[in-house]
């Protein structure tokens, strides 16, 4: 089974960027939607990125997605402590969903 | 006011059953797809299952698959987990959330998720 791999954890102070990778280990995810969950563990995880780039209402534009080859990646712009949460990649496999091992975002 | 409210969590032992339920308020019910997805201690989001919109078709994770039943009620606008043979590791935060998508592009995504219920599986 394919497995999506992210680094445990990104850490940057507040008003600077981080990005954060996504690496599918078996296929290029060319072929494959991907989308980000932003979750603070005993809450409800949230939908911010989804169709590789696509934000919901609601997301600041700070939030931006993208894809190519067998990676995706969150970038997340002007951090704020308020984006402090573990961000999730997921995909649907057609008959099975993927989520990555998670990333922990420390804003400091 | 879309709404998905998880209930039914709790202690069991080994070995025992236990069913989770998913209010959903807000929009119909049988508009969308549906995935239970749980949070064991100190481990990230795995998926456990998920219901097509009709009832029709419903997927597992290979390690619930033949313990864990999906379904869902439109009449009482909710989806269930039925867990059965419960074991130590299923013990987590089980979240509901609605599916959003393109069955045609085979895009699919989580658009609201519900706060979840703890089950915990020990004697």
């Amino acid at each position: 089974q394919s497995v999506l791999t992210q680094p445990p954890s990104v850490s940057a102070p507040p008003g600077q960027e981080v990005t954060i990778s996504c690496s599918g280990s078996t296929s290029n995810l060319e072929n494959l939607y991907i989308s980000w969950y932003q979750h603070v563990p005993g809450t409800a995880p949230k939908l911010v990125i989804y169709n590789d780039f696509e934000r919901p209402t609601g997301i600041p534009d700070r939030f931006s997605g993208s894809k190519s080859g067998p990676s995706a990646s969150l970038g997340i712009t002007g951090l704020q402590t308020g984006d402090e949460a573990i961000y999730y990649c997921a995909t649907w496999m057609n008959t099975y969903w993927l989520f990555g091992g998670g990333t922990k975002l420390t804003v400091l | 006011q879309v709404r998905l409210a998880e209930s039914g969590g709790g202690v069991v032992q080994p070995g025992r059953s236990l069913r989770l339920s998913c209010a959903a308020s807000g929009f119909p019910l049988s508009y969308y797809d549906y995935v239970w997805v749980r949070q064991a201690p100190d481990k990230g989001l795995e998926w456990v299952a998920h219901i097509q919109f009709d009832g029709s078709t419903k997927y597992y994770a290979d390690s619930v698959m033949g313990r864990f039943t999906v379904s869902r009620d439109t009449s009482l606008s909710a989806v269930y987990l039925h867990m059965s043979s419960l074991k130590a590791e299923d013990t987590a935060v089980y979240y509901c959330a609605r599916i959003m998508g393109s069955r045609l592009r085979n895009a699919f995504y989580a658009d609201f998720w519900g706060e979840g219920t703890t089950v915990t599986v020990s004697s």
